[in-house]
């Protein structure tokens, strides 16, 4: 399971505020994803990056920014115009770009909007 | 996009009995079919995957199905165990084969 982290475990913000997760790996892997986890909703992509500098909405983008300036880093800003952003956000990556890698996931970071 | 349903939402069964989950998926040019599964408290893992080329995989208790022509794909756990307790995860690629998608997921529970 080593090999991919978030931080922080549990984030706590009030409406209205921009919050940033992170998410890191040493695994030199080349491809990194964001997934959000509502119960009985699955995993549901909200961006993903194929390459260093570059990225691509996943099928809930809106509310949603990422950037990829290094190859191990892949944060995800979670902003005031998400409209419900409670929930628990999961971080994968794998080796080569494309669905048909593995994907190893990070342990999740739970964010709770008060 | 690509639409995966997945059934049950909930499973439960006792020790030893076998357990089948099942999914289906919308767009024809998918070929790679993974299963995962998260323990509570814990990260998903891939436990099994499928390629188009073959219709049937197994790896010790567990085994996935596909039927291309149908578009469905089944995990089979057999002899079950506590500790294949956990929400078990299908997923199919995308028509450019960049991103999976999901399913709903399903809760299995094995009772004693």
């Amino acid at each position: 399971d080593g090999g991919i982290t978030q931080s922080p475990k549990y984030l706590f913000r009030k409406e209205g505020q921009n919050v940033t997760l992170s998410c890191e790996q040493n695994l030199n892997h080349d491809a990194m994803y964001w997934y959000r986890q509502d119960p009985g909703q699955g995993l549901r992509l909200i961006y993903y990056s194929q390459i260093v500098n570059d990225f691509q909405k996943g099928d809930i983008a809106e509310g949603y920014s990422v950037s990829r300036e290094k190859k191990e880093s892949f944060p995800l800003t979670v902003t005031s115009a998400q409209k419900n952003p409670t929930a628990f956000y999961l971080c994968a990556s794998s080796i080569l770009a494309g669905a048909e890698n593995e994907q190893f996931f990070g342990p999740g970071t739970r964010l709770t909007v008060l | 996009g690509e639409n995966v349903e997945q059934h049950p939402s909930t499973l439960s069964v006792q020790e030893g009995d076998s357990a089948v989950i099942k999914c289906t998926y919308s767009d024809s040019a998918s070929n790679y079919f993974p299963w995962y599964k998260q323990e509570l408290g814990k990260r998903p893992q891939l436990i099994i995957d499928i390629r188009s080329n073959v219709g049937e995989k197994k790896d010790q208790r567990i085994a996935v199905t596909l039927n291309k022509t149908a578009k469905h794909f089944s995990l089979h756990i057999t002899e079950t165990q506590p500790e294949d307790s956990a929400v078990y995860f299908c997923a199919a690629p995308d028509g450019t084969a960049s991103k999976l998608t999901f399913g709903t997921g399903t809760r299995l529970q094995v009772t004693l």
